[in-house]
């Protein structure tokens, strides 16, 4: 099975730099998904790591260690449309089951 | 993104009624998945497929069937609705035509149980 974890919420102000950390315990290990998801719509991709280290996309970052079964999100210069639920996601690789964790939902405020 | 369509997007029965959902993908994809999603659970693999006629099942199956008979199309169907089946459904698709791995989330179906 699958076991990931994340905080359920977290608070950040306008242009401020937020850390969203992700602890995963998976079998076959393929991959770590970051999805942003606001209010009443779909889930939409924002990255996957399957090395470990950091990849930067703009303002937002995904860090890997497999090591330790941790990633991070690093969003910064926060606007108020990052105002959503941030999930993070496990890639299985026998099976390519993807399972979630129950998401973290950040709010920016002025 | 990959083309993905679900439907009926919105969806209102009572209990014991058969409902299906529909996912259509117009690019060829190998994976498909079945998503609900709770308040307080985030999202929860139902069934996924693998292939035309190859399938499996996630965490939350029980009270769900699903079928893919031809590559486009994957459907996930409520036997007899319950209340507790009243959610919102999401379909998604690994890309594996890009390097590493991609999934894409169609725009959901809101089911409500009565």
């Amino acid at each position: 099975g699958q076991n990931i974890d994340q905080p359920t919420e977290m608070t950040a102000t306008e242009g401020a730099i937020v850390q969203i950390n992700c602890t995963y315990q998976t079998s076959g290990f393929n991959g770590l998904f970051w999805y942003q998801q606001h209010a009443g719509e779909a889930p939409t991709f924002l990255s996957y790591n399957v090395l470990d280290g950091l990849e930067e996309k703009g303002r937002f970052s995904s860090f890997l260690s497999r090591s330790k079964g941790y990633s991070y999100l690093l969003l910064k210069e926060l606007q108020m449309k990052d105002s959503a639920s941030y999930l993070c996601a496990a890639l299985r690789s026998n099976d390519y089951k993807l399972s979630f964790g129950a998401g973290t939902t950040v709010t920016v405020r002025a | 993104d990959a083309g993905i369509t679900q439907s009926p997007r919105h969806k209102v029965t009572e209990t014991g009624t058969p409902v299906t959902l529909r996912c259509h993908q117009t690019e060829n994809h190998r994976y498909m998945y079945w998503y609900r999603q709770d308040p307080g659970h985030g999202l929860r693999l139902i069934h996924y497929s693998y292939g035309v006629k190859d399938t499996d099942k996630g965490e939350v199956s029980d009270g769900y069937s699903v079928s893919r008979s031809k590559t486009e199309d994957f459907l996930l169907t409520l036997e007899s609705a319950t209340s507790s089946q009243t959610s919102v459904y999401f379909c998604a698709i690994r890309n594996d035509r890009v390097s590493g791995n991609t999934i894409y989330f169609g725009e959901g179906s809101w089911l409500t149980v009565v």
